[in-house]
């Protein structure tokens, strides 16, 4: 059974019209994260949930926000998105203090931007 | 900050051995780990480790040397199915966060 659902798997949006993708878990982690990964490239993080304590990169524009309404939901949402924004958005979660930290992945939301 | 390196493609035959290395710099390591991804799909974990030395499961094993801020991963009697991206990552710096390499992507040929 699926332990991280993302959806939708697939999206397709016109520039500049706000996206919202989303993540549900049955793992009962505190921590989850949104990962943007373009293609050939390395999973980029965006930003992560302690708990309801949000952690955003310096690096990531402004254009994304996230929220986490409860332990099990977590949401992406891109408010303008350009065509630069075309990637698979992947979501994880850990348990903080579990003896490997490991991530555990959605199938992840492909977005595409016309 | 953190940097991880590894090669971005390999080529191996079936039933072969391959061994797919990464190198590292971090502050305050924190573990590191070897992820499968096969093309459109999400990263799947295949190992971890945080003490010097192998780590096996199965077909897949991982090295890990702190000091020369080196890991490797090497895939025995290799299968059609191995064909994926092999993605590092490491854990630690200041927010001990898990940052993954670019990912090597290995072709496995009859």
């Amino acid at each position: 059974d699926a332990m991280v659902i993302q959806n939708p798997r697939y999206q397709v949006t016109q520039f500049g019209k706000p996206v919202t993708l989303s993540c549900s878990q049955t793992l009962n982690h505190n921590v989850m994260y949104w990962y943007q990964q373009k293609s050939s490239q390395a999973p980029k993080l965006l930003f992560h949930y302690y708990d309801k304590d949000f952690n955003n990169e310096a690096d990531t524009p402004d254009n994304f926000q996230s929220r986490r309404p409860n332990t099990s939901f977590c949401f992406l949402d891109i408010r303008s998105p350009g065509l630069g924004d075309a990637a698979m958005y992947l979501c994880a979660t850990s348990r903080a203090g579990a003896n490997t930290g490991e991530l555990f992945f959605g199938e992840g939301s492909r977005l595409t931007v016309l | 900050g953190q940097n991880i390196d590894q090669p971005t493609e390999m080529t191996a035959t079936e039933g072969a051995i391959v061994q797919i290395n990464c190198t590292y710099q971090t502050s305050g390591f924190n573990g590191l780990f070897w992820y499968q991804q096969h093309a459109g799909e999400a990263p799947t974990f295949l190992s971890y480790n945080v003490l010097d030395g192998l780590e096996e499961k199965g077909r897949f094993s991982s090295f890990l040397s702190r000091s020369k801020g080196y890991s490797y991963l090497l895939l025995k009697e290799l299968q059609m199915k191995d064909s994926a991206s092999y993605l590092c990552a490491v854990r630690g710096g200041a927010t001990n966060k898990l940052i993954f390499g670019t990912g090597t992507l290995l072709a496995v040929q009859p």
